[in-house]
């Protein structure tokens, strides 16, 4: 198994739709959990942290699944703005490790 | 702050010749990373370090050399180019610790071997 998947979509929704998607990891020391948005291969930036059960901010609600090992990413009202690449990442586990392995990505498509 | 800045932007190579990818930050993070990009794909993990004097091995080591003499530089050496090189180069930083893990990448380099 992958330390990280997530499933390459691409996902195809109308504005204003809702649309979620799942990163699951190997890893059960991660602590934190972070996704970041990716526009066309320019530079990953962070979109949200998820230290406990979960983390909303506007439009974007992250929630953590500690007993099935996935953490999750919902987007309401979608604009065509969203459309972009999303990336999962654990953050450093407690143990000796300090290797941050990305999932490789869901593309999202917003259409008008 | 700059923050974390990368040379040169784009880069030819034919294959065989060696050469090296600048990484600096301004953050004085400890933590500093190496990702390469190919299309369609997601980020992979090839070296990185944890402090200065401290690197490490990530998913895909073979083929680049790093090191790690100050906080605020870490260059990436590719030792002898192949076409299989051909890739997006992303640095990428943060400070360890629970609420310190946001990583802030560089603006990335586009390179590609002939």
């Amino acid at each position: 198994r992958k330390e990280v998947e997530q499933d390459p979509g691409p996902f195809n929704v109308p504005e204003g739709a809702t649309v979620a998607f799942n990163c699951t990891y190997s890893n059960s020391a991660s602590q934190s959990f972070f996704w970041y948005r990716q526009d066309c291969r320019k530079e990953p930036k962070l979109l949200m942290s998820v230290y406990s059960s979960g983390n909303e901010d506007g439009r974007f609600t992250a929630q953590l699944n500690r007993a099935s090992q996935y953490i999750s990413l919902l987007i309401r009202d979608s604009k065509l703005s969203d459309s972009a690449t999303y990336l999962c990442v654990p953050g450093a586990q407690m143990d000796s490790s300090y290797k941050l392995i990305f999932g490789s990505g869901t593309r999202l498509l917003v259409r008008p | 702050n700059a923050g974390v800045t990368q040379t040169p932007k784009f880069q030819v190579l034919k294959t065989g010749q060696s050469m090296t990818l600048q990484c600096a930050q301004d953050m004085n993070h400890e933590y500093m990373s190496w990702y390469r990009q190919d299309p369609g794909m997601g980020l992979r993990l090839i070296h990185y370090s944890v402090g200065a004097g401290i690197t490490d091995q990530g998913e895909v080591p073979n083929g680049y050399n790093v090191s790690r003499s100050t906080t605020e530089d870490f260059p990436l050496r590719l030792l002898s180019a192949a076409p299989s090189q051909t890739s997006v180069y992303f640095c990428a930083s943060s400070n360890p610790g629970l609420a310190g893990d946001e990583q802030y990448f560089g603006p990335g380099t586009r390179l590609t071997v002939t």
